[in-house]
C-alpha cells in the first residue's frame, strides 16, 4: 500500500503557484520524499527529491516539514502542459527499491 | 524525451492468449522495471530485472513473467490473459549513481486491450 496520502484532485490558475501537499507521517529516517507527475496518456516523469531539506529545480520546489511528516511540492508558476496526475512517494534509496504509487493529485491548470 | 521506448504502442488480445511486452532502456541504464496501471489508477509494481535476473517482484501472479538480455532490453510475457489485464503496461529504466540516489525513467506504456 501506498505509504502517502494526497488531496484527489486540486485546481490553479494559470500563471499562478500550485501547492501540491503530501502527507506521509509513517516515513522513515532513511526514506526519501518523490515526486513524479503523468501528463494523460504518458508514462510517470520524474519531478524532484528530498530527504529532509527543501530542494529546487528547474521544474519544481520541494518542501518537506522539519518533523518529515508532510511535504508540499510547488510549481512557482503553472501552465495549461502542467495538468497532470502528481504521485508523491517515499522510497528507500537505491536501485532495489520500487516505486509504490497512490491515486495521485489530479492538477487542473486552467485560463 | 526519457529515451526509454517500448512496443508495441497498443496491443489487443483475446482472453486466454499469451503476450509479450519489449522495452529497451535509457542508454547507460542497466535496471529495467515493469508496472501495470489499471484505469483510473496509480501504477503498480510487477517486477525489476537487473544483470538478466529477477532481482524483486510485486504482488503479481505467475502468469507474468520477465526477461532481460545482455544490451539490457527487457521483455514481459503475459500468459492465460484474463479481461482484468487489460491496463497500460509501464517500463522503467535506471542506473544506481554513487550518492545511491537514482530516478526512475519511464517509457510511454503498451496499452494492452483482452477482449
Amino acid at each position: 500500500d501506498a505509504k502517502t496520502t494526497q488531496p484527489p484532485s486540486m485546481d490553479c490558475a494559470e500563471g499562478r503557484a500550485a501547492n501540491l501537499p503530501c502527507n506521509h507521517s509513517t516515513i522513515s529516517g532513511n526514506e526519501y520524499v518523490y515526486w513524479y507527475r503523468q501528463i494523460h496518456s504518458q508514462g510517470p516523469q520524474y519531478i524532484i527529491h528530498g530527504l529532509k531539506n527543501n530542494e529546487t529545480n528547474e521544474m519544481a520546489s520541494l518542501i518537506i516539514t522539519e518533523d518529515r511528516k508532510s511535504s508540499t511540492l510547488i510549481l512557482p508558476h503553472a501552465t495549461l502542459r502542467d495538468t497532470a496526475v502528481y504521485y508523491c512517494i517515499v522510497r528507500l534509496s537505491g536501485g532495489y527499491n520500487k516505486l509504490i504509487f497512490g491515486a495521485g493529485t489530479r492538477l487542473a491548470v486552467h485560463p | 524525451d526519457a529515451g526509454v521506448t517500448q512496443s508495441p504502442t497498443h496491443l489487443i488480445k483475446t482472453r486466454g492468449q499469451q503476450v509479450t511486452l519489449r522495452c529497451s532502456p535509457k542508454s547507460g541504464h542497466d535496471t529495467v522495471s515493469w508496472y501495470q496501471q489499471a484505469l483510473g489508477q496509480g501504477p503498480q509494481f510487477i517486477f525489476q530485472y537487473y544483470e538478466e535476473e529477477e532481482r524483486q517482484r510485486g504482488n503479481f501472479p505467475d502468469r507474468f513473467s520477465g526477461h532481460q538480455f545482455p544490451n539490457y532490453s527487457s521483455e514481459l510475457n503475459v500468459n492465460a490473459l484474463l479481461l482484468g489485464d487489460s491496463a497500460l503496461y509501464l517500463c522503467a529504466s535506471s542506473t544506481a549513481l554513487p550518492s545511491g540516489i537514482y530516478e526512475q525513467y519511464f517509457g510511454p506504456g503498451t496499452r494492452l486491450t483482452v477482449t
